[in-house]
């Protein structure tokens, strides 16, 4: 079965400070992956996918399959990133979540 | 971009009754609707997928009796709470994907509904 590990729970860091949200999978086949983001008062929504390739609002995400690791990356933290961060795992058409990093970045 | 949106957004009732939740996708058509849950300070889990009109495939643990999902039309979902009790209060968030572009495989989220069971 599939599984989602995201060991923060709670990620708070200075703005223009680089920060990094791990995520790790475990998944039998080729995962697909993705990054969701929840500002306060606001509904989930997609903030990138591994296949995309792209960088979101300056946040990167690398698969590592020998690591089985999927972290998000920014450079330079903004006041603006602070938010709930879900990193997600599709098969078929099921998505797991992993339990969600709150990040707070400091000004 | 795509919208979903759920109504009621915040619902209080009675242990014994039952409560229904509609999930409707505004301006694209779709085929799959998730239904999730989501404890406070916690990630969201699957309690069921249903495609327009057939169905929907509960994840383990789920009553089926208990959580009646109908998705009648490709734009609407609903998940009726049926004989609720206090321990089902909780925040019930759906999500829809479509068949075309972007929608074809991203998921888009409702705001969720907020149910308290007195």
């Amino acid at each position: 079965a599939q599984r989602v590990t995201q060991p923060e729970k709670l990620l708070s860091v200075f703005k223009g400070a680089p920060v990094e949200l791990k995520c790790n999978y475990s998944y039998s086949g080729s995962p697909e992956l993705f990054w969701y983001v929840q500002y306060s008062r606001q509904r989930l929504q997609l903030l990138l996918r591994h296949i995309s390739r792209e960088s979101i609002k300056g946040f990167t995400a690398d698969l590592n399959k020998g690591e089985t690791s999927f972290h998000l990356k920014k450079p330079f933290a903004q006041e603006e990133d602070s938010a709930m961060y879900y990193c997600a795992l599709i098969s078929g058409s099921r998505l797991t979540f992993g339990e969600g990093t709150q990040l707070t970045v400091n000004p | 971009g795509a919208v979903v949106s759920q109504h009621p957004s915040w619902v209080i009732c009675k242990s014994g009754t039952s409560v229904k939740i509609e999930c409707r996708s505004l301006d694209f058509q779709a085929t799959t609707m998730f239904w999730y849950r989501q404890f406070p300070k916690q990630s969201l889990m699957l309690m069921a997928t249903s495609n327009e009109g057939s169905k929907a495939t509960y994840e383990q643990g789920v009553e089926k009796d208990k959580f009646l999902i109908n998705h009648a039309s490709l734009t609407l979902s609903t998940l009726t709470v049926t004989s609720a009790h206090p321990e089902d209060s909780s925040f019930y968030i759906c999500s829809a994907r479509g068949t075309s572009g972007r929608s074809s495989y991203e998921q888009y989220f409702g705001p969720g509904t907020r149910l308290t069971v007195t």
